[in-house]
């Protein structure tokens, strides 16, 4: 069983705008990260996020991490139309395990 | 330097059948995970492999089964298999201790008809 959830399932958004999406999980975990996955391909990882970090930055992204709320939001800046793409969160306890996911697309 | 590559990447068997989908892990990586994606779902934990034996097993049944070799490469077998077995298999290759990064192949798409 999903172990997260993404919220929203789906986004649309045009390029240029901001794109958020949040995480929520049930369980004690070490870390989260968040991964993207092209059309049914592999995943690729984005960041990751420790338990006792509260904020992170890669670039255009950016993740937050509320221990006491279990959840997590992932914000992408300035979206392009190559962001298109599902996105999931993944939690590391005692497995990893990935959420439902939040399919985007960036409308050009 | 090479990531994670899987084979085959199509594969069509009939209800009953078993099916063997095979890793190589990322140059220099140690561990393989094995995950179950149906589509529109996120992916599903399988098993995972660190030095040649199961070291984690998510909620799927006997019928999974898998093995890693001396080189770190795994083959994931599925017996007896099912319409509801059809999904997307993913493998995914760490480092021990790299805080658990996961490195994914492209996949092996089952279908079962």
């Amino acid at each position: 069983s999903q172990q997260g959830e993404e919220d929203p399932q789906a986004l649309s958004i045009q390029e240029g705008e901001n794109a958020t999406m949040n995480c929520s999980y049930k369980t004690s975990i070490n870390n989260l990260q968040w991964y993207r996955q092209n059309s049914g391909r592999g995943l690729v990882h984005l960041i990751l996020i420790r338990s006792n970090e509260r904020e992170k930055h890669s670039g255009r992204l950016r993740v937050t991490l509320d221990t006491s709320k279990k959840s997590s939001s992932l914000l992408i800046t300035a979206s392009r139309a190559a962001d298109t793409a599902s996105y999931f969160c993944a939690v590391t306890g005692n497995q990893f395990y990935f959420g439902t996911g939040t399919s985007l697309t960036v409308i050009p | 330097d090479a990531g994670v590559t899987q084979s085959p990447t199509h594969l069509i068997k009939t209800r009953g059948q078993q099916v063997t989908l095979r890793c190589s892990p990322k140059s220099g990586h140690d561990t393989v995970s094995w995950y179950q994606q149906a589509l529109g779902q996120g992916p599903q934990f399988i098993f995972q492999y660190y030095e040649e034996e199961e070291r984690q097993r998510g909620n799927f049944p006997d019928r999974f089964s898998g093995h890693q070799f001396p080189n770190y490469s795994s083959e994931l077998n599925v017996n007896a298999l099912l319409l509801g077995d059809s999904a997307l298999y993913l493998c995914a290759s760490s480092l021990v201790g790299a805080k658990n990064i996961q490195y994914f192949g492209a996949g092996t798409r089952l279908s079962v008809l």
